[in-house]
Formats: C-alpha cells, sequence, structure tokens
C-alpha cells in the first residue's frame, strides 16, 4: 500500500523568501505523485505531478518539485514566495490498484508574512 | 461541463437527518471519487465508481453513507440519521482516460447541528 507524509502541518515564510514543503512517500511500485493547493472555501487545484518522466517537474504558479527515489521524496518548492500563495498543500500518491486512488498526506497550511 | 460541480455548496442539517449531495463529473471522464475532508482526519477516501461497474466502497466508514451513480455521469452521496461527527467537507473528483488527470470539485461543507 501506498502512503504519503507531510512534514510539518505549518509552514511560516517571509514574502519573498523560499518556500519549501516536504513530502515523504512510500511505494512498493513506482509511484505517481501529485501536489495540490486548496485556497479557502475551495476545492483542490493540481501544482503538478510526477509520472515517471523527468525528475524534476515545473507546475504552475512557479512551484516545483523533485522526484528523489534515493530519498523517497517529493518535495515542493518555489523560489519566492507572494502573499497570494498562503493556502493549504497536499501531496498525493496514486495507488496501483484497479481504482488508482489518491492517498494524501496531511497537508501543510504555508502562511505568507508581508 | 468545464469542471466537477458539488452542489449543495453548504449544507446544514439537523442530527439524524437524511442529506443528499450531489457530484456532477467532468463530461467523458469515467471515474468518480468521493473523498471527505475533516479536521484532524486528513483526506479520506470514501467510494470510487468506474464506469458501469460495481463500486468500490471500502472507505466508507458506515452503512448510513451510500452513493450511486446514474447513467455513469451524476453521483449522489447519501448519509443517513447524520451525526456530529459527520461534519466534514465532502469532495468529488473525476478522471477521464489519462490515468493522472484527476479533477475535483469545490466541495459540499456539511454541517451537523
Amino acid at each position: 500500500a501506498q502512503s504519503v507524509t507531510q512534514l510539518g502541518s505549518h509552514v511560516s515564510v517571509s514574502e519573498g523568501a523560499l518556500v519549501l514543503l516536504r513530502c515523504n512517500y512510500s511505494s512498493s511500485v513506482p509511484p505517481y505523485l501529485f501536489w495540490y493547493v486548496q485556497y479557502p472555501n475551495q476545492g483542490l487545484q493540481l501544482l503538478l505531478k510526477y509520472t515517471s518522466a523527468a525528475t524534476l517537474v515545473k507546475g504552475i504558479n512557479g512551484f516545483e518539485a523533485e522526484f528523489k527515489k534515493s530519498e523517497t521524496s517529493f518535495h515542493l518548492t518555489k523560489p519566492s514566495a507572494h502573499m497570494s500563495d498562503a493556502a493549504e498543500y497536499f501531496c498525493a500518491v496514486r495507488g496501483n490498484n484497479a481504482g488508482n486512488m489518491l492517498t494524501f498526506g496531511g497537508g501543510t497550511r504555508l502562511m505568507v508574512k508581508p | 461541463g468545464a469542471g466537477v460541480s458539488q452542489s449543495p455548496s453548504n449544507k446544514v442539517t439537523e442530527k439524524g437527518k437524511d442529506v443528499e449531495l450531489r457530484c456532477d463529473p467532468i463530461s467523458g471522464h469515467t471515474a468518480l471519487y468521493w473523498y471527505r475532508q475533516s479536521l484532524g482526519q486528513g483526506l479520506e477516501f470514501l467510494i470510487y465508481f468506474q464506469g458501469n461497474s460495481a463500486p468500490d466502497k471500502s472507505g466508507l466508514p458506515s452503512d448510513r453513507f451510500s452513493a450511486e451513480r446514474t447513467g455513469g455521469s451524476v453521483s449522489t452521496l447519501t448519509i443517513q440519521r447524520t451525526q456530529q461527527e459527520d461534519s466534514a467537507v465532502y469532495l468529488c473528483a473525476s478522471r477521464g482516460q489519462d490515468n493522472y488527470g484527476y479533477t475535483f470539485g469545490s466541495g459540499t461543507r456539511l454541517t451537523v447541528v
């Protein structure tokens, strides 16, 4: 079975600072990994996904993530935080059963200070 | 439609009442998922539909929860005899032939008082 762990339920950065949100996965097969963002009172919006092509994945809003098999990690980064990045971020792994359900980490709330 | 549509966006109900939550997936998407998002529990898988196949109900927390999908399109999640612990945001997602393209709706926020 697949699982995902997000280290840090809350992360606070200053505007313009580097954003680093951590995600580690457990999977018995090559994983497919996703990062979603959730703004208040909204659903989940896909930021980026890793589907076994390039290990460095670029997404929307300037975010990117690097798949590191040796570290079983898929951390999300952005060079310079904007106030509008304040939201909750979820890492997810796709299951390899018939339903291919997504299993989510606990989420990380990103706060951006002016 | 262009996205996954869920209704109502908010629902307040009295304990013990039944509620129905609706999900209208992206046209042509054969896979449909329901998730529950609650404080302290994160995002939990509830049920999965694929075309006309029997649904995977392995995530339903109790027999008070049920769901159906009519004509391979719209889905309804029903919660009978609601309890306060059912208060959560219920999210629906659909996926097409692309095995990586999961699109989520905005969710229904259910409050049981």
